[in-house]
């Protein structure tokens, strides 16, 4: 079957540093993403990872490793407005998205 | 980036009605999706929308409830049919994008309440 499994909830303190994990187990791969969704809106794209490895964008950093099933999503210096759900999404075989549940993140002062 | 809206973008229905969403995008695509998004939930995706061919459905999602039209490259609808309580949900269309069409950008979503 396929099954992704991440955190349903974190807390962490502005300017402070957090990672969400994802781990997962899908008929094929074909890529890793994650996503930011504020409450009320739309996802909005954050990285793509299809290789192992760091990908660095700014304050947010995508890891990979598939022979582990495993991702994290680092965000650094965080500021009130990171406060959203991220949701880890495979691209399985049929280069269709399976979705994580999501991680809501509360940032406090 | 691929800018995408959707009309409407919230409505309140009778139940036994139908509803159409309209997702319109700035540049050709090859890929749209249709997702719904249950309150608090992730996102299960509904159907992907061929271009000049008939929509592909997920297991639970049959083309009677909820027809999709493709008629060009930068539009489709969904159509939400015979609806009832259980459909109220945020309904999301998506465009694949990108150099390697593996980014995904969506609409702002249309928020249908069924009464």
């Amino acid at each position: 079957g396929q099954n992704i499994d991440q955190p349903t909830e974190m807390t962490a303190t502005e300017g402070a540093i957090v990672q969400i994990n994802c781990t997962y187990q899908t008929s094929g791969f074909n890529g890793l993403f994650w996503y930011q969704q504020h409450a009320g809106e739309a996802p909005k794209f954050l990285s793509y990872n299809v290789l192992d490895g760091l990908e660095e964008k700014g304050r947010f950093s995508s890891f990979l490793s598939r022979s582990k099933g495993y991702s994290y999503l680092l965000l650094k210096e965080l500021q009130m407005k990171d406060s959203a759900s991220y949701l880890c999404a495979i691209m399985d075989s049929n280069y269709q998205l399976i979705w994580g549940a999501g991680t809501k993140l509360i940032i406090k002062p | 980036s691929a800018v995408i809206s959707q009309k409407p973008s919230r409505d309140i229905c009778q139940r036994g009605t139908s509803l159409t969403i309209q997702c319109q995008v700035d540049s050709q695509v090859t890929m749209m999706f249709w997702y719904r998004q249950q309150p608090g939930q992730s996102l299960t995706l509904i159907a992907t929308a061929n271009q000049g061919s008939e929509a592909t459905y997920e297991s639970g999602f049959v083309i009677d409830k909820f027809p999709i039209s493709r008629p060009n490259l930068t539009f489709s609808t969904l159509t939400v049919s015979n609806m009832s309580p259980e459909d109220s949900s945020i309904y999301l269309c998506s465009v694949g994008s990108g150099q390697d069409l593996y980014e995904q950008y969506f609409g702002p979503g249309t928020r249908l309440t069924v009464t």
